[in-house]
């Protein structure tokens, strides 16, 4: 089915692990986000890639990196894994659109948790 | 940095009551976005909202943009068990692609 895949779906990791979050499109979009949701906080932009070969911070970077492997593909990596990292991060992708706009399409989530 | 309130934050309803919920902005959007949760899963969209005024339905779902384009409201009709869910706006200012989204409106309908 045509989407955003993510994986892996659960995640545990110990304080100070690395890991990396992957994410696929086969919509053919432009542009790719990371997000991370929390309770009570609704969803916060972590990075994002306007197109391939660009990559921007949003509002919660820290601790965090990305890669825009290809236009397909929007990877994050958490180099040294902390408690405050536990969260559910989503991945979604959108055509470029600097006015209007189709909105995301959100892949199904990764629960990480840190301990 | 911008913010999106969104109430009610949750709410409970009995089965085939209506449902209202808003979101309100300290900044102009040019468009607006209504998104549902389902436990386990992303965000999808339900409706999309592009000019000032704008009353836009899929199915039971009605929301409309706001006059001011500062708010966006969203109404369930008859409201079914399966309306479970995070209901999130979402809103996007000219000139770039990233949305913010509201802290959400948890809805849980009671049979």
């Amino acid at each position: 089915n045509a989407g955003v895949t993510q994986t892996p779906k659960f995640q545990v990791l110990k304080t100070g692990q690395s890991m990396t979050l992957q994410c696929a499109q086969d919509m053919n979009h432009n542009s790719m986000y990371w997000y991370r949701q929390d309770p009570g906080m609704g969803l916060r932009l972590i990075y994002y890639s306007a197109s391939e070969g660009t990559t921007d911070k949003g509002e919660v970077p820290n601790g965090y990196n990305v890669s825009r492997l290809n236009k397909r593909e929007f990877s994050l990596r958490l180099e040294s894994a902390a408690p405050s990292q536990t969260s559910v991060y989503f991945c979604a992708s959108s055509e470029v659109a600097f006015t209007g706009g189709g909105g995301y399409t959100f892949g199904s989530g990764t629960r990480l948790t840190v301990v | 940095g911008q913010q999106l309130n969104q109430s009610p934050q949750s709410m409970f309803i009995q089965e085939g009551e209506d449902v209202s919920m808003n979101c309100t902005s300290s900044s102009i959007f040019n468009t607006w976005l209504w998104y549902k949760q389902e436990p386990g899963e992303g965000p999808v969209l339900l409706i999309a909202l592009y000019k000032a005024g704008e009353l836009t339905s899929n199915g039971r779902l009605t929301a409309q943009f706001g006059i001011t384009r500062k708010d966006s409201f969203l109404n369930i009709s008859a409201s079914i068990p399966s309306d479970v869910g995070i209901y999130f706006c979402a809103g996007q200012t000219s000139g770039t692609y990233k949305y913010i989204f509201g802290t959400g409106t948890r809805l849980k309908v009671l049979a």
